[in-house]
């Protein structure tokens, strides 16, 4: 079946204690990204991937770091979780970074830093 | 300015009853517009892609209109099924995503 995988689906941490969301894809999919989600804000755009070894920063990229060493992983890391940095999380992939391309989404990580 | 804004609703409606909404977009250079579903905080799944034409998929219609800048999407004979957020996604050089547009449609 044609997915994509997160892990955790949902954690509580406390500040500063590092941790890693991991994100994996089964379609050889070239375009991976990061958004968190908000109340009243919409998805927000944290880091993308075109390629492996390939990243670059989106909306929000303070606080989170990316890597992207095989094409069908693309982990979040948060090297010193914040509160504000509580949120919804969601990994997608898409066949390429193109204008009609679908996203296909995780099914979300709920993250509460407290 | 938001660069994509939609009306959160939320928009209820009777079973069988049409609805419809509109998404706003800043940039006049955007290229591609998209509407996806999510589901009570699950991730967002694609809808359907809006032409410059407009298309139609079964009980869903959407239209572009680039002189107000705006997209719509209509829904015909409201499902319990079809009870969701509905999501305005804007490409020009990013996607850029609306807060949602929520609709609950009761028996």
């Amino acid at each position: 079946e044609a997915q994509v995988t997160q892990n955790p689906r949902y954690l509580i941490t406390v500040t500063g204690k590092k941790l890693t969301v991991t994100c994996s894809q089964n379609m050889n999919h070239e375009y991976m990204s990061w958004y968190r989600q908000d109340p009243g804000l919409g998805l927000r755009q944290i880091y993308y991937s075109m390629n492996v070894e390939v990243t670059d920063k989106g909306d929000v990229p303070e606080g989170y770091k990316v890597s992207r060493k095989e094409k069908r992983n693309f982990p979040l890391i948060l090297e010193s979780p914040s509160p504000n940095q509580t949120s919804l999380y969601f990994c997608a992939s898409s066949l390429y970074k193109g204008q009609a391309y679908e996203q296909y989404f995780g099914p979300g990580t709920r993250l509460t830093v407290t | 300015r938001k660069e994509v804004e939609q009306d959160p609703g939320p928009f209820n409606v009777p079973e069988g009853a049409t609805v419809a909404f509109n998404c706003t977009y800043s940039n006049s250079a955007s290229q591609s517009f998209f509407w996806y579903r999510q589901d009570c905080r699950k991730e967002p799944k694609l809808l359907m892609s809006v032409y410059s034409s407009g298309n139609e998929d079964g009980r869903f219609t959407a239209q572009l209109n680039r002189a107000s800048q705006y997209i719509s999407l209509l829904i015909r004979d409201s499902k319990l099924s079809d009870s969701a957020t509905y999501l305005c996604v804007v490409n020009d050089y990013k996607l850029s995503f609306g807060a949602g547009t929520t609709v609950t449609v009761r028996a």
